[in-house]
């Protein structure tokens, strides 16, 4: 039973490009939330996606856009990336209505 | 008011010792808490999950629950060099299908 997928594992970005994160959630789950992670802190809620729709937003500005495909898997998309960008970024699937998360290995990102 | 405190700093405990870590939140109507376990470099990995007032034990590990002071904590008993690592706190925030992270809590065990 395969877990949560993330690819790539790591990337280098230049500042004000564009990048794409993706995200196969475990098998059985139809609900999928991306988080960010600086260095030093907590994961914070980016946005959550469940039925091709993102159902809730966390406090990230319009640069940060996600999808999710009708196979439940989802991307995140991150244009004109500030340095700020830069950190792990994880996927969390889960089931709709329960809080069992299962994290991905998370995007390790670097905006240079 | 932050939605989840973590405020401790690093713990350093010798092994066998019991190292505590407690969390603090801030929505009443939350019903749902875990605790995560997080190495360096890595994804969080869930390693509690409390839903009622008191204690639950799982091994060595302990969460405990107190929604009328809205306090969670986590108890490892016997700590052991492989239990280093950053511990998360999560509440899953009331009618709202997410759960919010505290900053976590570095433990350092020292054989």
């Amino acid at each position: 039973d395969a877990g949560v997928t993330q690819s790539p594992t790591h990337l280098i970005k230049t500042r004000g490009q564009q990048v794409t994160l993706r995200c196969s959630p475990k098998s059985g789950h139809d609900t999928v939330s991306w988080y960010q992670q600086a260095l030093g802190q907590g994961p914070q809620f980016i946005f959550q996606y469940y039925e091709e729709e993102e159902r809730q937003r966390g406090n990230f500005p319009d640069r940060f856009s996600g999808h999710q495909f009708p196979n439940y898997s989802s991307e995140l998309n991150v244009n004109a990336l500030l340095l700020g960008d830069s950190a792990l970024y994880l996927c969390a699937s889960s089931l709709q209505g329960f809080y069992g998360y299962t994290f991905g290995s998370g995007t390790r990102l670097t905006v240079v | 008011q932050k939605e989840v405190e973590q405020n401790s700093g690093p713990l350093s405990v010798p092994e066998g010792a019991i190292a505590s870590l407690n969390c603090t939140y801030s929505d009443r109507g939350s019903q749902s808490f875990f605790w995560y376990r997080q190495y360096s470099g890595k994804s969080p990995e869930l390693i509690m999950s409390i839903y009622s007032n008191g204690d639950k034990e799982d091994g060595r590990f302990t969460a405990q629950l107190n929604k009328a002071s809205q306090y969670v904590s986590l108890l490892i008993r016997d700590s052991q060099p492989s239990d280093s690592a950053t511990y998360l706190c999560a509440v899953a925030l009331y009618g709202n299908n997410r759960l919010a992270f505290g900053k976590g809590n570095q433990v350092v065990v020292i054989p």
